[in-house]
C-alpha cells in the first residue's frame, strides 16, 4: 500500500464547475501537508500548504481531517487553466516530501 | 535564472552505459533532494543532502546509483550500467533550514536508456 494515495482521475470537469477530490496518507506522523500542482512534463509547484483549520486561497480551498487521515482539495469555477495533475504531499518529521500518485483534473469549455 | 537548474534537461543513452545529472539549487538553500518520476506517478524520494552531507538514501537508490554535493553546492546524480527500468524523470530540490514549505523544484533531467 503507498503511503499517499490518490484517484488518478481524470476528472472531467466543465469550466466555472465546482470539482473536489481526496487523497489519503497512512503515516500517522505526518506532519505538513500540502499540495503541488504539476503540468504535462513540467516540474511540481507548490499550490499551497493544507491547515488543520483549513485553509482557502483564492477559488482553491484545502481541508485536513488527521482522525480520518485525509487530505481534500477543492478547486470552483474552475477555469481551463487548471487542468493540471494535483498531488497530495505528506511531510513527516524530518525532510523527505512524500507525494500521492497525482489526480489529474481535465477542465473542458 | 534564481531557481533550481538541471542539466541535462534530456538524456538518451545505451542500456549499460554511465550517466551523471547535475543540480544547481538556489544559493542559499542548504538543503537538496533528489526524486524520481515515473509516467502516472508521483515523485518518489531518492536522496537528501543538507550541505555536502548526504542524510538519507531511499531503498530506491541501488548501488549503481551515487550521489555528491561537494562543498555544499552543486550536486551530482551518476546512475551506472543503465536498465531500462532507469528511464524517468530525475528532479532535484531544494530548500532553506527552517522553511517547511519552500521547497522548490528544478524542471527535471528526462532519461530515456535504449
Amino acid at each position: 500500500r503507498k503511503e499517499v494515495e490518490q484517484d488518478p482521475g481524470p476528472f472531467n470537469v466543465p469550466e466555472g464547475a465546482t470539482v473536489a477530490f481526496n487523497c489519503t496518507y497512512s503515516n500517522s506522523a505526518s506532519q505538513s501537508f500540502f499540495w503541488y500542482r504539476q503540468d504535462c512534463r513540467k516540474e511540481p509547484k507548490l499550490l499551497m500548504s493544507v491547515y488543520s483549520s483549513g485553509n482557502e486561497d483564492g477559488r482553491f480551498t484545502a481541508q485536513l481531517n488527521r482522525a480520518s487521515q485525509y487530505i481534500s482539495l477543492l478547486i470552483r469555477d474552475s477555469k481551463l487553466s487548471d487542468s493540471a495533475t494535483y498531488l497530495c504531499v505528506a511531510k513527516a518529521a524530518g525532510n523527505k516530501l512524500t507525494f500521492g500518485g497525482g489526480t489529474r483534473v481535465l477542465v473542458k469549455p | 535564472d534564481t531557481g533550481v537548474s538541471q542539466n541535462p534537461r534530456h538524456k538518451i543513452t545505451k542500456r549499460g552505459q554511465n550517466v551523471t545529472f547535475r543540480c544547481d539549487p538556489i544559493s542559499e538553500h542548504n538543503r537538496l533532494y533528489w526524486y524520481r518520476q515515473t509516467l502516472g506517478q508521483g515523485p518518489e524520494f531518492l536522496t537528501y543532502f543538507q550541505n555536502e552531507a548526504q542524510l538519507e538514501k531511499s531503498r530506491l537508490l541501488s548501488d549503481r546509483f551515487s550521489a555528491e554535493r561537494p562543498k555544499g553546492s552543486f550536486s551530482t546524480l551518476e546512475i551506472q550500467r543503465t536498465e531500462q527500468g532507469d528511464s524517468a524523470m530525475y528532479l532535484c530540490a531544494s530548500r532553506d533550514q527552517g522553511v517547511d514549505y519552500g521547497y522548490t523544484f528544478g524542471s527535471g533531467t528526462r532519461l530515456t536508456v535504449v
